[in-house]
């Protein structure tokens, strides 16, 4: 069974703080990982994806990978009211056409 | 900006009818997925699609359900004989090339109500 697993939360920081969102996962042959956020009611909608370990940045968000420990996360910079929404985090692996999500983290972040 | 397209937005059926959900991939994708999300709960992954076949599907896409890209532009997901159980919010996602990495891009999903 592959298992993407996070923190459901809710998570609640105060404007203009780091949000910190936490993934791990049990398959090793997981390829490439994905942060996707949705609003209640809509669509997960991709905010950005990693493949290889180490940090990437996109604008106030960070993507950090860590293949040795299964884990991966997301920093948020500088939280505003508007990121308040559902994280999921999702997981392709190697050779496969089949992506795993985790059940979301929901974050608020408080003006 | 492109974006996949999926109709209905809402279907409401009764038990044991059929359905059909449609999905317009991005055009220049090759790679398709069915999701469902029952209220609450996590995305699952259902089917994919590739070079007109399925890919992979997982267990929850037993036979009474079925994919089809009848005309080169739309993706559908026929339900056969519908259930309570099957209510969730059904998406429709295509994979393309960005950055060098294959990502996918969700559609906005069609909310499936079985009385």
């Amino acid at each position: 069974q592959k298992e993407v697993e996070q923190n459901s939360g809710p998570l609640s920081v105060p404007e203009g703080a780091i949000a910190s969102l936490n993934c791990t996962y049990s398959d090793r042959g997981s390829q490439s990982f994905f942060w996707y956020r949705q609003y209640s009611g809509k669509s997960p909608e991709l905010i950005m994806f990693i493949y290889s370990n180490g940090d990437k940045e996109d604008g106030r968000f960070t993507a950090q990978l860590n293949k040795a420990s299964q884990y991966v996360s997301l920093l948020i910079r500088d939280s505003q009211p508007s990121d308040s929404a559902t994280y999921l985090c999702a997981v392709n692996i190697w050779r496969s056409n089949q992506f795993y999500f985790g059940t979301g983290t929901s974050l608020t972040v408080i003006p | 900006e492109p974006e996949v397209t999926q109709t209905p937005s809402h279907q409401v059926t009764q038990m044991g009818q059929e359905v059909i959900l449609r999905c317009v991939p991005i055009s220049n994708h090759l790679y398709f997925y069915w999701y469902r999300q029952i209220l609450g709960q996590k995305v699952e992954f259902l089917v994919s699609f590739y070079n007109n076949e399925i890919s992979e599907k997982s267990e929850i896409f037993d036979d009474q359900f079925s994919v089809e890209r009848p005309d080169g532009s739309n993706f559908t997901l026929k339900i056969r004989s519908t259930k309570l159980e099957d209510s969730a919010m059904y998406f429709c996602a295509s994979m393309g090339t960005s950055g060098g990495m294959e990502t996918q891009y969700f559609g906005p999903g069609t909310r499936l109500l079985v009385l």
